[in-house]
């Protein structure tokens, strides 16, 4: 079965302070994949999204990285502010020769930062 | 609209009730999907559309469930004799034919089963 698996599960830092989540996952072959941040109580919205060529890509202060090789990702957020107390989902869409892409999400890594 | 748009935001529901929950796509988008998310976990498929064809139904945990989109724009999900353990949020996402990139997520469905 295709997984997602992102460590830490949950992660408390304080304002201003930078933080790197982690996504290991085991879909192959896979088309791209995403990271999403997703605020209680509310749908999941886009943050970056990789192909499978692609190792780094930046929206703001949100920087994801990825090794196809070692099937591995990374969220690392910059300076962070109180509002980016959230949870984070990594998901990775499988390459289907059906044509539909049904994603696979991880659990999520709980991100709360203290003033 | 400008978004997915789900309905209703919070239901309670009594053990044993039928529930109905809508799905709203952002117009033009041809595929559709459900997730059920349990408290602190993510999202976990449960179905698929395209158009009005319903082309994946694997991840629908029983019987119960039941997904459709006749018209092939706004979807419906009904949960037959509801349990507790239906209780969790339920988030459709839409995305345009062919583009696997943006997918777009309602706000998501809080049902309640008590």
């Amino acid at each position: 079965k295709n997984q997602v698996e992102q460590s830490p599960q949950s992660l408390i830092i304080l304002e201003g302070k930078n933080c790197t989540l982690q996504c290991n996952y085991t879909v192959s072959p896979f088309s791209n994949l995403r990271w999403y941040k997703q605020d209680t109580g509310r749908g999941p919205v886009s943050l970056t999204i990789m192909t499978f060529s692609e190792n780094t890509k930046s929206n703001g202060r949100y920087t994801a990285t990825l090794d196809a090789d070692t099937k591995q990702s990374s969220l690392h957020i910059t300076a962070s502010q109180l509002s980016d107390s959230a949870s984070y989902i990594c998901v990775v869409i499988p390459r289907s020769s059906g044509g539909s892409y049904i994603p696979t999400f991880g659990r999520g890594t709980s991100l709360i930062v203290h003033p | 609209g400008a978004g997915v748009s789900q309905s209703p935001r919070y239901k309670v529901a009594k053990r044993g009730q039928d529930v109905a929950l809508r799905c709203d796509p952002i117009s033009g988008h041809v595929s559709l999907f459900w997730y059920q998310q349990a408290l602190g976990q993510g999202p976990e498929f449960l179905t698929y559309f395209q158009n009005e064809a319903q082309l994946d139904k694997s991840g629908l945990p029983s019987d119960r469930f039941f997904a459709e989109r006749p018209e092939g724009s706004v979807s419906t999900l009904k949960i037959q004799r509801t349990q507790q353990e239906d209780s969790a949020v339920y988030l459709c996402a839409s995305i345009p034919l062919g583009a696997h990139y943006g997918y777009t997520f309602g706000s998501g469905t809080r049902l309640t089963v008590v």
